[in-house]
């Protein structure tokens, strides 16, 4: 059964500062997605990872996937206020393409 | 426009009524999907349909039904609703094949069962 663990779950970050968020996921895959989630609102795709060693940027954040560890990182460079949201990982199962989702983390971004 | 619609936005409802939330997509995906969010947490998938004929359980199907009347629609019904049904229901659409697979959510469903 394939697993996906992100980590921390809250973040509470002042702006201007750098921190990573981690999100591990138990067996093999091709493929793993980031999402950002507004309070209240819809999902929005940010990020899809294929390959080992893959890396993808978008202004402050910026992911990368290593597939022998099965991790992926989330890195936010200079934090500022507006990327306060709550972030998913989710892993693309193999055999029925199915996601299988993290229970995400909420970010906080202080002023 | 937006490329995945979902009606209604909220509904309260009393427990035992049936319910039925729609969504449409313009999108052209064959894949559409249900998922329920609560409070706090993550995403648990409900059904979902890879093409018109194709309609598999998710992980928590119990007390839904679904129904892929078109490439286009997937409708979720709640056949006696109950209070702890009360959460945000997303639909999502997403192409199969060779391409991303990555999934399109509409705007939400807010369902509170009384």
């Amino acid at each position: 059964e394939l697993k996906v663990e992100q980590n921390p779950l809250f973040l509470s970050m002042q702006e201007g500062k750098n921190y990573t968020i981690y999100c591990n996921y138990s067996t093999t895959s091709d493929r793993l997605y980031w999402y950002r989630q507004d309070p209240g609102k819809s999902l929005e795709s940010l990020f899809v990872l294929l390959s080992n060693g893959a890396v993808k940027q978008e202004g402050r954040l910026m992911a990368s996937l290593d597939t022998k560890a099965r991790l992926s990182t989330l890195h936010i460079t200079a934090a500022v206020h507006d990327l306060s949201a709550t972030y998913f990982c989710a892993v693309l199962m193999d055999s029925n393409y199915q996601l299988i989702w993290g229970a995400g983390t909420k970010l906080i971004i202080k002023p | 426009d937006a490329d995945v619609t979902q009606t209604p936005r909220n509904r309260i409802t009393k427990t035992g009524k049936r319910i039925m939330l729609e969504c449409s997509q313009t999108k052209g995906h064959d894949r559409m999907y249900w998922y329920r969010q609560d409070p706090g947490l993550g995403l648990q998938l409900i059904y979902y349909s890879f093409d018109v004929k194709d309609i598999n359980k998710g992980e928590i199907s119990d007390g839904y039904s679904v129904s892929r009347q078109a490439q286009a629609k997937f409708s979720l019904s709640l056949e006696s609703a109950i209070p702890n049904q009360t959460a945000l229901y997303f639909c999502a659409t997403s192409q199969g094949g060779t391409g991303m697979h990555t999934q399109y959510f509409g705007p939400g469903t807010r369902l509170t069962v009384l």
